[in-house]
């Protein structure tokens, strides 16, 4: 069955570093999305991104996240300047109408 | 109001336990519906989408009550292996829309 691959498992950092996680959707979906899950609280959505373009962001998606679609198949998350309320799970999801299928999710822990 | 929200749990139920988890959600236009399982620090599984008419998979069903605004997830015969967090999620417009989550109900079955 196919499914959503996120790497790195763990990142860990110093604040102020940039950081790319990297997503691999299902090969036919469409829709790309990320998410973050801070320790002990709810998944919060990020972006989504339809067509090599952003189509809704967050609030919490500001100036210091970028997304990328840099070929057929990798998905990245790039975060500037890493802060440590950036610390939390990062979870990327793809679908191909409305549902939705989540990856293991990258770990990042920012010093 | 929040835009989703959830039992807050947790819900402890010995094995062989139904147990109901009920969901409301603030925009009344919203599209689509999906109950989620996410275990200790992994990532949100699909459990099922929500259909108006209900629907029913093994021993989970699920309904939607457009009306009131809520959904449920019933769950019969609880097995030691559905202890985790359930997960309710709304995406309030169609295809590509972003999944906004409650915070989750935590579900032990104990033998």
């Amino acid at each position: 069955e196919p499914e959503v691959t996120q790497t790195p498992s763990h990142q860990v950092t110093q604040m102020g570093q940039e950081v790319i996680l990297r997503c691999v959707p299902i090969s036919n979906h469409l829709y790309f999305y990320w998410y973050r899950q801070i320790l002990g609280q709810k998944v919060e959505f990020l972006v989504s991104f339809y067509n090599n373009e952003i189509s809704e962001k967050s609030e919490i998606f500001d100036d210091q996240f970028s997304v990328e679609r840099p070929d057929g198949s990798n998905f990245t998350l790039k975060i500037r300047s890493t802060k440590l309320e950036d610390s939390a799970m990062y979870f990327c999801a793809s679908s191909l109408y409305e549902t939705q299928y989540f990856g293991p999710g990258t770990r990042l822990l920012v010093l | 109001r929040k835009e989703v929200e959830q039992d807050p749990g947790p819900f402890n139920v010995p094995e062989g336990a139904t147990v109901a988890f009920n969901c409301t959600y603030s925009n009344s236009a919203s599209q689509s519906f999906f109950w989620y399982r996410q275990d200790c620090r992994k990532e949100p599984k699909l459990l099922m989408s929500v259909y108006s008419s209900g629907n029913e998979d093994g021993r989970f069903t699920a309904q939607l009550n457009r009306a009131s605004q809520y959904i449920s997830l019933l769950i019969r015969d609880s097995k030691l292996s559905d202890s985790a967090t359930y997960l309710c999620a709304v995406n309030p417009y169609n295809q590509g829309g972003k999944l906004i989550f409650g915070q989750g109900t935590e579900l032990s079955v104990k033998p």
